[in-house]
Order: C-alpha cells, then sequence, then structure tokens
C-alpha cells in the first residue's frame, strides 16, 4: 500500500530563518507530488506541482521554492521565512485518480 | 481560468438536519471532480469522486454528491448530519492536464446539538 511521510509535524522558527519540509512517498512510482498551504480563512493553496525528478512548476510566486532530488521525495524549501509564511503544509502525490495526502506540518514563524 | 467556488464560508445545522454544501466549478471541459473533509488538526480525507457516468455519487460516512453540468455544480450532501460531521469540508476539481487539483477555500461546518 501506499504511505506519505511528512516531517516535521509541528515546527516554530523565527522570522528569516530557512526552512526545510520533507516529504517522502512509498508503494508507487513516478507520482505526481504536490505541496500545498493552508493559511487561516484561506483554504488550500497549490504551490508547487511536480510530475518527475527535477520538474517543478510553480503556481504562486513567493519565497518558497520546491526540489525534486528523488523519484519519491520532494522538499519544500526557503532561505528567509517571512511571518506571511506561518501555516499548515500538505504533501500530496496523485495517481490521476485521485490525491494522497500526508500528515502535514504546521509552521509558525514569529 | 480553472478554478472551483465554494461560496459559503460557514454553515451551521442542527444534529439530525439535512446538509447541502455547494461547490461550483470552472473548466474548459468536465473535470474530475473531489469533496474532501478535514476534522480539526487531521489532515485531509477523502469523501467522493466523479470522474464520469452516473452524475449521483456515493461516498463514505453517508455524503453523496450530484454532478450537474447545466449549474457547473457539485453540492454535497447528507440527510441526517451527526455530531462528528463537523468538519472543514473541501471541494476540489482536476485540471485537463492531470497535473493540477485546485481547491475550493473549503466551509466550515459547525454542528449544534
Amino acid at each position: 500500500s501506499q504511505t506519505i511521510h511528512q516531517w516535521p509535524a509541528t515546527l516554530v522558527q523565527p522570522v528569516g530563518s530557512p526552512l526545510s519540509l520533507e516529504c517522502t512517498v512509498e508503494g508507487t512510482s513516478n507520482p505526481n507530488l504536490y505541496w500545498y498551504r493552508q493559511a487561516a480563512g484561506r483554504g488550500l493553496q497549490l504551490l508547487f506541482y511536480s510530475v518527475g525528478i527535477g520538474q517543478i512548476s510553480s503556481e504562486v510566486p513567493q519565497n518558497l521554492s520546491a526540489s525534486r532530488p528523488q523519484d519519491r521525495q520532494f522538499i519544500l524549501s526557503s532561505k528567509k521565512l517571512l511571518l506571511s509564511d506561518s501555516g499548515f503544509y500538505l504533501c500530496a502525490w496523485s495517481n490521476r485518480e485521485t490525491q494522497y495526502f500526508g500528515p502535514g506540518t504546521r509552521l509558525l514563524v514569529l | 481560468a480553472q478554478s472551483v467556488t465554494q461560496p459559503d464560508i460557514h454553515i451551521t445545522v442542527s444534529e439530525g438536519a439535512s446538509l447541502e454544501l455547494r461547490c461550483n466549478y470552472s473548466y474548459g471541459a468536465t473535470p474530475y471532480l473531489f469533496w474532501y473533509v478535514q476534522s480539526p488538526g487531521q489532515g485531509l480525507q477523502l469523501l467522493l469522486k466523479y470522474f464520469s457516468g452516473d452524475t449521483l455519487v456515493q461516498g463514505i460516512k453517508g455524503f453523496e454528491a450530484e454532478f450537474k453540468r447545466s449549474q457547473s455544480s457539485f453540492n454535497l450532501r447528507k440527510p441526517s448530519v451527526h455530531w462528528s460531521d463537523a468538519a472543514e469540508y473541501f471541494c476540489a476539481g482536476e485540471s485537463n492536464t492531470g497535473n493540477q487539483f485546485y481547491f475550493g477555500t473549503g466551509t466550515s461546518l459547525t454542528v449544534i446539538p
């Protein structure tokens, strides 16, 4: 069966610090991978998606970036966090029938 | 542009009452449509999905949704709401290319005794 891991589960970071959130998928190969952010009162926002290693598409210009160094690994990064980066970050993969979501990372930028 | 809209930010219903959550989509062709539920402090769970065929789709936890092409809608319904249904509900659509999912902004459901 397929499993999706995200870590850390919770993160508190100061403004201006870097960020690295990791997502890994098990039990499938060559999945489409996604990063979403859910901010209070704003629903789910698609940040990045990837159809293969090294292939990243950005939906929303911002100070975040994503990388896919391996087929089942998807990383969300920032060089300098902003207060507005606080939120709930969800990684997901899809097999073109539905999306499967990870447990999420709650990020609080102070 | 492709999009999914949930016009209701927050809905309150009494336990045992019926529920309908609205979802409208804007796509060039008939999209794949989904409803997800997010309980407090938890991730997302798929309730049901529509790809083609029968326009009335049955899901888990007693939910159903009806695809209406003429209204560009995919509303979620439940005949009798339980207190445990209190959660955030997201409607989502898949793009024509199959590479992107678009989510609505969510509807927060409160269930009162």
